[in-house]
């Protein structure tokens, strides 16, 4: 149980495109999804927390208004790049959880690649 | 601020030999502990966790070990094998409201056939 997918797995847009990242809950309802960034052979980055129905919360130095988070249902939350740069390009991976501080599970990643 | 973080970048170990991950944090604050293991391109996978009341709990095949005194985590696996290979991550969590994890640098892990 507890599985989480992503889709896609692999995206290359040109820069200044936007890119939509999903995140599903496919076998729990997911009360609280978080959104992280890792750069090659480095450690995971958390970006924002994201419950449904309210706003996320960003970490510090993770600009709003470029990474959009949208987490409209108890099975899905959505990223969107918005006018991605090459500077973005990365592996975003989220991460799932019930409630209370259960383990996170985590989806299998996408890699964006900005050229 | 907080950080969690290695001693070891990367480790190299004999196949059937025990693997032994460190980890020091620093917010004594935090009261769980998770080890999470990555394989190329994929997301982490969960190992094994623990929480701060206790100092080991053992899995299969791993053990972690916690000890508040010098804040520091370990990761053993016993009879390693190549399929163990992979980058190991700690992670720490404070018991507040938003359940956020911080992770450590990372271990590479290379099992030698």
């Amino acid at each position: 149980g507890a599985v989480v997918s992503q889709h896609p797995s692999w995206v290359i847009c040109k820069s200044g495109t936007s890119v939509k990242i999903e995140c599903r809950s496919l076998d729990f309802q997911a009360t609280t999804m978080f959104w992280y960034r890792q750069f090659p052979k480095q450690s995971l980055m958390l970006m924002a927390t994201s419950n449904e129905g309210s706003k996320a919360t960003y970490e510090q130095g993770v600009e709003k208004d470029k990474f959009l988070i949208n987490h409209a249902s108890l099975t899905l939350s959505t990223l969107t790049v918005t006018s991605a740069h090459p500077e973005d390009s990365s592996f975003y991976i989220c991460s799932a959880t019930a409630g209370g501080r259960e383990t996170q599970y985590f989806g299998p990643g996408t890699r964006l690649l900005v050229l | 601020g907080e950080s969690v973080g290695l001693h070891l970048p990367t480790l190299s170990v004999q196949e059937g030999d025990n693997s032994i991950i460190n980890c020091a944090y620093s917010n004594s604050a935090s009261d769980y502990f998770i080890w999470y293991k990555q394989e190329s391109g994929k997301g982490p996978q969960f190992i094994i966790d623990i929480r701060s009341n206790m100092d080991k709990r053992q899995g299969q095949r791993v053990t972690v070990l916690l000890n508040k005194t010098v804040k520091h985590l370990s990761l053993q696996i016993a009879a390693t094998q190549p399929g163990d290979s992979a980058v190991y991550f700690c992670a720490e969590n404070q018991e507040d409201s938003s359940y956020k994890l911080i992770f450590g640098s990372g271990t590479r892990l290379l099992v030698r056939p």
